[in-house]
């Protein structure tokens, strides 16, 4: 079954120092997503993107935070000046359409990034 | 409560016990799924209920939705000791189409 894949599983980072986390989706997956989990809390939605522009962001998104689709295949979060709070683990996510206009769709996951900042 | 919240937060039960976990939510959704998490790896995705679906099966996998009462459970049947992990349900918001996780149960099935 085609999967989510991340790289790295982990990343150790001195704060101040740019970070950027990488996503293969599914092949034939339109939608993507970055989560994060800080250790023991609730998964939180960061950003969406479609069709090389995001569609929706949480206020945790802020200025610091960057998204890219460099070529056909990987999508990847960029953090400018990591902060000690960035530390948790980042998931992407893709789904082959959008709720919007196909109805309900799953999102399927990768196994994550562990970012730690020193 | 913030949305999707999950009770208990924490479950133990025998092999072969039911185990059912709850979720409450606040907004209007299109869908509510349930995702599970090993520790330390990625959601994985379990079942999906429409706003307009009352009930759902999947294998040993029941899924109830009670929109008036924005709600819904996860019975797991004859649990296995590879049930235990962590438990999420997430709302997809009718309005910002966002996905919204609760806060998890996490089960424990004792061998």
């Amino acid at each position: 079954e085609p999967e989510v894949t991340q790289t790295p599983s982990h990343q150790v980072t001195q704060m101040g120092q740019e970070v950027i986390l990488r996503c293969v989706p599914i092949s034939n997956h339109l939608y993507f997503y970055w989560y994060r989990q800080i250790l023991g809390q609730k998964v939180e939605f960061l950003v969406s993107f479609y069709n090389n522009e995001i569609s929706e962001k949480s206020e945790i998104f802020d200025d610091q935070f960057s998204v890219e689709r460099p070529d056909g295949s990987n999508f990847t979060l960029k953090i400018r000046s990591t902060k000690l709070e960035d530390s948790a683990m980042y998931f992407c996510a893709s789904s082959e359409t959008d709720s919007t206009f196909y109805g309900n769709q799953p999102q399927h996951f990768g196994d994550g990034t562990r970012l730690s900042i020193l | 409560s913030q949305q999707g919240e999950e009770d208990p937060q924490a479950l133990s039960i025998q092999e072969g016990e039911n185990a059912t976990m709850n979720c409450s939510y606040k907004t209007s959704i299109n869908n509510l799924q349930w995702y599970r998490q090993n520790s330390g790896r990625g959601l994985v995705h379990l079942i999906l209920i429409r706003s307009n679906e009352r009930e759902k099966h999947s294998g040993r996998l029941r899924v109830t939705l009670d929109t008036s009462k924005k709600s819904s459970s996860l019975l797991i049947t004859a649990s296995r000791a590879a049930d235990t992990a962590s438990y999420f349900c997430a709302t997809e918001d009718s309005g910002t189409y966002k996905y919204i996780f609760g806060t998890g149960t996490r089960l424990k099935v004792l061998a």
